[in-house]
């Protein structure tokens, strides 16, 4: 069965710097999206992404984030300077279309900043 | 805003043991309502969904009826399995592109 991936699944970095976190959705997918969770809390929509473009994010996906699909098959999301807040466990989900409940997620990947 | 709020965890439960994760939410409109499944070191997986008052998802036997009057969607299932052990979240869209969670719920089952 086709899945998302994410890369890495953990990541370990120092207050300041940059990360990107990677995934590689459904092959045919469409829309793209990506959600974090800070341990103990909520998953939190953070953005989503058509055709090349932000389709909606929220408040929490300010100017120091941003996300790209340089390649046709990855799907990026930069934190140019990483806050201890950033710390969380950020998910990569992609879908064919727009229908509520058809988003696949990946497996997350595990952000600590020191 | 919308939101969703579910029952903490961890739940322990015995093997065949009766489940209930309690969930209610609040929005503003009349939103789809999922529960998503974790298992260890996989993403999250739609479990069962209900687009619409006093409809009932149902998936793996688990089931869990859309209360409009309640503002609830809670999980049951009748018999649990070891297999069940995974985190649990309660979650609502009224939108294409996001879908808002609830903080998830533990569960492990004991063999």
């Amino acid at each position: 069965e086709p899945e998302v991936t994410q890369t890495p699944s953990h990541q370990v970095t120092q207050m300041g710097q940059e990360v990107i976190l990677r995934c590689v959705p459904i092959s045919n997918h469409l829309y793209f999206y990506w959600y974090r969770q800070i341990l103990g809390q909520k998953v939190e929509f953070l953005v989503s992404f058509y055709n090349n473009e932000i389709s909606e994010k929220s408040e929490i996906f300010d100017d120091q984030f941003s996300v790209e699909r340089p390649d046709g098959s990855n799907f990026t999301l930069k934190i140019r300077s990483t806050k201890l807040e950033d710390s969380a466990m950020y998910f990569c989900a992609s879908s064919v279309t727009t229908e509520v409940g058809t988003q696949y997620f990946g497996p997350g990947t595990r952000l600590l900043v020191l | 805003g919308d939101s969703v709020t579910q029952m903490e965890g961890p739940v322990t439960l015995s093997e065949e043991a009766f489940l209930t994760i309690n969930c209610t939410y609040t929005a503003t409109g009349y939103p789809s309502l999922f529960w998503y499944v974790q298992y260890p070191g996989e993403g999250l997986q739609l479990l069962l969904k209900a687009t619409k008052a006093d409809d009932k998802g149902s998936n793996k036997g688990f089931e869990a009826t859309y209360r409009k009057e309640t503002t609830s969607f809670h999980l049951e299932k009748g018999s649990v399995q070891v297999s069940d052990s995974a985190v649990y979240f309660c979650a609502l869209s009224d939108s294409a592109s996001k879908i808002i969670f609830g903080s998830g719920t533990r569960l492990s089952i004991r063999p």
